[in-house]
């Protein structure tokens, strides 16, 4: 069975600190794809981010980046000089290969404080 | 349209009412996807459409559950004899490919609550 676990469930900074949320995940399958989605108050889900399980290659985009370990089975997700507008929930997802669906954790909800 | 829509935003149901819950993906997309996201957690499965055909349904959690994508675009879910435990939001997503490989896009959900 797929399993993604958020282990952190409420993060507060101040702006500007940097902050990252852990996401550790079990499957079985050798083939498989990691999601990062933002949630802000607005309800709908953003997509940020998908790696495949083949992909290890650490990812940067703007103040985000993604640090993706296979040995730990972690795929952890930095923000840089965090801002207001990144409070919101983030939940890390897995899902298998073909028609198989998302697998979500339970969600971080991160405050960044002015 | 630009996104996909969901509707309606917000739904009060007295117990054993039923419900239908529409959701329109973007334009052309292949696959849909139901989801239900009680307050504090993550989204779970509840069903997915490959055009109009539906391929998993194993997530819908009981019989007064129902899902139909006819015409391979717009969807629709059904929720039989509402009861209290069926509050919460309910969210679809939609992508291009043929399942997950490729982003889901998601819509803004429908917040149930029922009474």
């Amino acid at each position: 069975a797929q399993k993604v676990t958020q282990a952190q469930t409420e993060i507060s900074v101040v702006e500007k600190e940097d902050v990252t949320l852990d996401c550790v995940y079990e499957t079985r399958d050798t083939t498989y794809y990691l999601f990062w989605y933002k949630q802000p108050p607005s309800g709908e889900l953003v997509f940020l981010i998908r790696r495949n399980s083949f992909d290890e290659q650490n990812e940067i985009s703007g103040r985000y980046s993604w640090n993706f370990q296979k040995s730990t089975s972690s795929f952890n997700f930095t923000i840089t000089a965090s801002q207001v507008v990144d409070s919101a929930v983030y939940f890390c997802a897995l899902s298998g290969r073909g028609n198989t669906p998302l697998v979500f954790g339970k969600g971080t909800r991160l405050s960044v404080i002015a | 349209g630009a996104g996909v829509s969901q509707s309606p935003r917000y739904k009060v149901a007295k117990r054993g009412q039923d419900v239908a819950l529409r959701c329109d993906p973007i334009s052309g997309h292949v696959s849909l996807f139901w989801y239900q996201q009680a307050l504090g957690q993550g989204p779970e499965f509840l069903t997915y459409f490959q055009n109009e055909a539906q391929l998993d349904k194993s997530g819908l959690p009981s019989d007064r559950f129902f899902a139909e994508r006819p015409e391979g675009s717009v969807s629709t879910l059904k929720i039989q004899r509402t009861q209290q435990e069926d509050s919460a939001v309910y969210l679809c997503a939609s992508s291009w490919g043929a399942g997950v490989v490729t982003e889901a896009f998601f819509g803004q959900g429908t917040r149930l609550t029922v009474v």
